[in-house]
C-alpha cells in the first residue's frame, strides 16, 4: 500500500527559509518527486531523488532518507510568488506516481 | 513545444449527463495519465496508458467512469451518467517513461456537476 503524510498548511515570511516534511509507505519504492501547484493551475515538477541526500536547485533543495521513509523540501529566501501548494509523491513501480494531498504554503509579507 | 493539452477547460453539467474530458499529450511521451483531484483527497491516480494500452485502471471509482486511448495523440475519459460527487479537476498527463522520468501535466478539466 501507500500513505503520504505532510502538513496541510504553513505560513513563512517573505526572505525566510521553510521546510516541508513528507514521510511515507510505499512498497516498490523507486524514488520521491516534489511538485508545486499555485492556485487552479497544473502541478509542475520541481525535485527528483532517488538517492539518500540532498539535491540543490536554486532556492530550491530535496532531501531524501529511504530508510526512515522521510524526505523535505527546503524553499529558501521565500518570494511572494512561492506561495502554492506542494505535493509531494512516490514512484511505484517505473510509472505510477502516488501523491500525497500537499501542504499549502503562505508567503507574508 | 506544445504541452499537455485536455478540453474543455471548465465544464458545468446536470447530474445524470455523460461527460467527455479529452487530451492531448505531449508529442512523444509513451505514457498517458488521468487524475483526478478534490480537496479532500487531493490528486488520485484514476488510470494509465502506456503505447495506448490500459496497464492500470485501479483507480477508475466505478463503472461510470471509462478510459480511451485510440492513438498516440488522443485519449478520452468519460462519465457517464455524472453525479455531483465526480465534481473535480481532471488532470491529464504524460510522460516519456523510465524511472524517474518527470509527470507532465496539463491545465486540467474543471467539472461541476449539478
Amino acid at each position: 500500500g501507500q500513505n503520504i503524510d505532510q502538513p496541510t498548511e504553513m505560513t513563512a515570511t517573505e526572505g525566510a527559509i521553510v521546510q516541508i516534511n513528507c514521510t511515507y509507505q510505499t512498497s516498490g519504492f523507486n524514488g520521491l518527486f516534489w511538485y508545486q501547484q499555485h492556485a487552479g493551475e497544473a502541478p509542475t515538477f520541481l525535485s527528483y531523488n532517488v538517492l539518500d541526500g540532498l539535491e540543490e536547485k536554486g532556492r530550491f533543495s530535496s532531501f531524501l532518507s529511504r530508510s526512515k521513509g522521510y524526505s523535505y523540501l527546503l524553499l529558501k529566501e521565500l518570494q511572494m510568488k512561492d506561495s502554492a501548494s506542494y505535493l509531494c509523491a512516490t514512484l511505484a513501480g517505473a510509472n505510477n506516481l502516488f501523491f500525497g494531498t500537499g501542504t499549502r504554503l503562505t508567503v507574508i509579507p | 513545444d506544445a504541452g499537455v493539452i485536455q478540453s474543455p477547460r471548465h465544464e458545468v453539467t446536470e447530474m445524470g449527463q455523460e461527460v467527455t474530458l479529452r487530451c492531448k499529450p505531449i508529442s512523444g511521451h509513451d505514457y498517458l495519465f488521468w487524475y483526478r483531484q478534490t480537496m479532500m483527497r487531493g490528486l488520485e491516480l484514476l488510470i494509465y496508458f502506456n503505447n495506448n494500452v490500459p496497464i492500470d485502471d485501479s483507480g477508475m471509482p466505478e463503472d461510470r467512469f471509462s478510459a480511451k486511448m485510440p492513438n498516440a495523440s488522443f485519449s478520452t475519459l468519460k462519465i457517464q451518467p455524472s453525479e455531483p460527487r465526480d465534481s473535480a479537476v481532471y488532470f491529464c498527463a504524460s510522460s516519456p517513461g523510465g524511472s524517474g522520468n518527470t509527470i507532465y501535466f496539463g491545465e486540467g478539466s474543471w467539472l461541476t456537476v449539478v
